[in-house]
């Protein structure tokens, strides 16, 4: 079963810290993953996307890593601001020529000042 | 260069009411997805458009149904609302080919609520 299991559910951490966020998946064939922010009550927004051969890729204060041998994902926010409150979601496609896109429940970070 | 829109911004129906949600894509794009997100819970998938056509649909019941117009904009109908419909519905867009390789572009989504 396709699955995208993200961990922890939320996440407290006080301005200026870093975190990690874990993604495991169960997805297959694997095409591509993609880490995704969402403010609450917006639409989310695409942070990165890696492919089966990409194993890191950053965009800013974001860093998301992939070891597609364990299937497991994590998104690396260095020096938190508050503005990085919002939800963050990992999205899985699989490459079956047709749409097989799994998202992930999306885990909860707040930042406190 | 915009991006997804989507109309309206807030949307208040009462049980047994119709609703429709609008959403145009960023300009180039053919596929367009639907997705609902109840409070507090993940992106569900509800359907996929390309071209004019529904290429692909959730594990959602027949009353939620759409379509796709030739300039690529879409909405999304919702018959005999039941107050679970309440959500955040999403659209996103991407570029023609299968969904899963395109990236997809958000709109701001419509909040429905049913009362």
């Amino acid at each position: 079963k396709n699955q995208v299991e993200q961990s922890p559910q939320s996440l407290i951490i006080l301005e200026g810290k870093n975190c990690t966020l874990q993604c495991n998946y169960t997805v297959s064939p694997f095409s591509n993953l993609r880490w995704y922010k969402q403010d609450t009550g917006r639409g989310p927004v695409s942070l990165t996307i890696m492919t089966f051969s990409e194993n890191t890729k950053s965009n800013g204060r974001y860093t998301a890593t992939l070891d597609a041998d364990t299937k497991q994902s994590s998104l690396h926010i260095t020096a938190s601001q508050l503005s990085d409150s919002a939800s963050y979601i990992c999205v899985v496609s699989a490459n079956t020529g047709g749409f097989k896109t799994i998202f992930g429940a999306g885990t909860r970070l707040f930042v406190k000042a | 260069e915009a991006g997804v829109t989507q109309s309206p911004t807030h949307l208040i129906k009462t049980r047994g009411q119709q609703a429709t949600l609008r959403c145009s894509p960023i300009s180039g794009h053919t596929s367009v997805y639907w997705y609902q997100q109840a409070l507090g819970l993940g992106l569900q998938f509800l359907l996929w458009y390309d071209e004019g056509e529904e290429r692909n649909r959730g594990n959602f019941p027949p009353r939620f149904s759409g379509r796709q117009f030739p300039n690529y904009s879409s909405e999304l109908n919702v018959n005999a609302l039941e107050l679970e419909d309440s959500a955040l519905y999403l659209c996103a867009s991407s570029l023609a080919g299968t969904g899963a390789h395109n990236e997809q572009f958000f709109g701001p989504g419509t909040r429905l609520t049913v009362l």
